[in-house]
Parts: C-alpha cells; structure tokens; sequence
C-alpha cells in the first residue's frame, strides 16, 4: 500500500504569481484534505474534499481552491501570492466523509519572494 | 471558531522519564481528539486518539486521557527513548460551516536526553 505523495518538494514563487500543488492519496482513501504549516506553527486547515466535492472549509481567502479528481488525487491551486503564504503545504487522506484518521504526505515547502 | 491550547511548547526529559502534554479546547461538541507526531522533514504522523464517548486509551508507551466536563486532554508517554524526540501535535475536530474540521495545537518539542 502506498502512502500520501506530494508534489513538488520545494518551490519558489515570486509574489503575484499562481502555483499549483498536488497530491495522490493512499490506495482505498476517498477524502483529502490540505494544510498550511508555518515555520514553528501547527497546521492550519485549508479545506477538505470527499468524493471530488468541498466538504469543509477554513478560515482562508478564495485565493486558495482546490480540486478533487476521480481517482481522488488532489490539487492545491493559490493565486496572487503573498509574501505570507511561504509555509510548508500539507496533504492528508483517510477513509470516509468524517475524514478522520489522517495519513499525511511529507508536503510542500513553498517559498514566496 | 474552536481555540486549542497546547502546553508546554518544549519540554525536556531523560530518557526512562515519562512526559505528559496537555490540551485545551473550546467547543463542547468537539468529538474527535488525536495526537500527532512530526519529525524533522516529515509530514505529521497519527500516533493514537480519542472518541468523545471514551475517557482513555493506550497503546503499549502512549496513552490518551480525555476530561470532557473540563474539555482538556492530555498525552502521556512512558518510558521515553531517545526516538521519542520530535514534535508532538494535538488536534480538535469541530463543527464548524456544517461540517466537522480540526483545529491543530501549536506544537510541543520533546526533546529525550540518552
């Protein structure tokens, strides 16, 4: 069984500018959800999709949106980049709506400059 | 929204030692309650949690207690190794917007002593 993969590994963005982010969940997850985590921070929640359709949402601008595919694979879109949104992005999976029981990927370290 | 407290941010111990974090939470209808633990480069890995209908639960060195009149938690781990070093992270799963969303601690750096 294959674990949570994330894609790329490091970026650097220059203000302004749109990334995408990817993800493909573990084997038999249905539900992804994605973090963003500060240097010395917890992981603040995104938002979440189950079944390809937003579920859940955090307190973050409409800048960040996302996608779920059949295959339930995920993407992270930002666009207008801030300075502030330099933070390492996370993604997890799990089994269900309830998206509890988390696997996460290693992530994304995203540099804006 | 929920507020997660997290306390202590860094905590030392010898390794033998046992090492308890606790959280706090708001939300009396939060029901899910897990603890995470991330190494250096790593993304976080779930290490055990906790129903709201349950009070404890272990796993060989790592137990969780769960007070909800309180609405706090705590991690215990016995018998600390050296491999125990990391970050540890509590998490609140509330209801928030009609769906229920986790809400992170801020981190507790455990650092093991051989």
């Amino acid at each position: 069984e294959t674990g949570v993969t994330q894609s790329p590994t490091h970026l650097i963005k220059t203000r302004g500018q749109q990334v995408t982010l990817r993800c493909s969940s573990q084997s038999g997850h249905n539900t992804v959800s994605w973090y963003q985590q500060a240097l010395g921070q917890g992981p603040q929640f995104i938002f979440q999709y189950y079944r390809e359709e937003e579920n859940g949402r955090g307190n973050f601008p409409p800048r960040f949106s996302g996608l779920q595919f059949p295959n339930y694979s995920s993407e992270l879109n930002v666009n207008a980049l801030e300075l502030d949104d330099s933070a390492l992005y996370l993604c997890a999976s799990s089994f269900g709506e309830a998206n509890y029981g988390y696997t996460f990927g290693s992530g994304t370290r995203l540099t804006v400059v | 929204g929920e507020n997660v407290e997290q306390h202590p941010s860094t905590l030392s111990v010898q390794e033998g030692d046992s090492a308890v974090i606790k959280c706090t939470y708001s939300d009396s209808a939060s029901n899910y309650f897990p603890w995470y633990k991330q190494e250096l480069g790593k993304g976080p890995q779930l290490i055990i949690d906790i129903r709201s209908n349950v009070g404890e639960k272990k796993d060989q060195r790592i137990a969780v207690t769960l007070n909800k009149t309180a609405k706090h938690f705590s991690l215990h781990i016995t018998e600390t190794q050296p491999e125990d070093s990391a970050v540890y992270f509590c998490a609140v799963w509330g209801f928030s917007g009609g769906s229920y969303i986790p809400t992170f601690g801020r981190g507790t750096s455990l650092i093991v002593h051989p």
